[in-house]
């Protein structure tokens, strides 16, 4: 098992460009969340999905969007990025909520310029 | 709402010794979950505990203990004899059971150097 993966794991983007983060995982889990890490602010919820086709906000997501068109894949974009979104992305699933703990990608280091 | 606090930026312990890393949360959520997670230098996230708030005991996970007081709401990880390894950052986490969204509520770290 691969567990999550995230593509890509780095990128650079000037202000106003588009672009989309890819989250797959191959645990058969029904919940997968996108979080963001910031220094000193530990991590804060983006948007999650509790099953397929399913999307919600998070603590953060103005800026962004997400789609979870397969139950593998999670999908965050950035319609028009900016500096403040300068930031280290990551991306996790549970197999449900409760006691489960959720798993974790590498995470996606993104520069705005 | 909720939160949780972990009030040490940084820590040093002496390789071999036990530490303890601080947490505190607030939550209105008559049910909940407590996790810890590790974030060592390369970046990735590795769970380490969990402590149901109805848990009548504390959790272990070998080297890894959860001093979990809930009158004082406190979650504090404690880990025994330490190894050059543990050196990362560490991260407390809440989740309200009551909801069936999932979502974990994360602290700031504590980041954890061990002295060989």
């Amino acid at each position: 098992n691969a567990g999550v993966t995230q593509t890509p794991k780095f990128r650079v983007l000037k202000t106003g460009q588009s672009m989309t983060l890819l989250c797959a995982q191959d645990m058969n889990h029904e919940y997968m969340y996108w979080y963001r890490q910031d220094p000193g602010m530990g991590l804060r919820l983006i948007h999650y999905s509790v099953g397929e086709g399913t999307t919600a906000k998070g603590e953060v997501p103005d800026g962004y969007n997400v789609s979870r068109l397969k139950k593998q894949n999670f999908l965050l974009g950035l319609e028009s990025a900016a500096p403040s979104q300068t930031s280290v992305y990551f991306c996790a699933s549970s197999y449900q909520a409760g006691t489960y703990e959720q798993y974790f990608g590498p995470g996606t280091r993104l520069t705005v310029t | 709402a909720q939160k949780i606090t972990q009030t040490q930026p940084g820590m040093f312990v002496q390789e071999k010794e036990a530490v303890t890393l601080d947490c505190t949360y607030d939550t209105s959520d008559p049910s909940y979950g407590l996790f810890w997670y590790k974030q060592p230098s390369s970046g990735e996230m590795i769970f380490l505990i969990y402590q149901g708030s109805y848990d009548q005991q504390n959790a272990t996970e070998g080297r890894y203990s959860l001093n979990f007081q809930k009158a004082r709401k406190s979650a504090n990880l404690v880990i025994s004899a330490s190894q050059l390894g543990d050196s990362a950052m560490y991260f407390c986490a809440m989740r309200g059971l009551s909801s069936n969204t999932g979502k974990l509520i994360f602290g700031q770290g504590t980041t954890l150097q061990v002295k060989p």
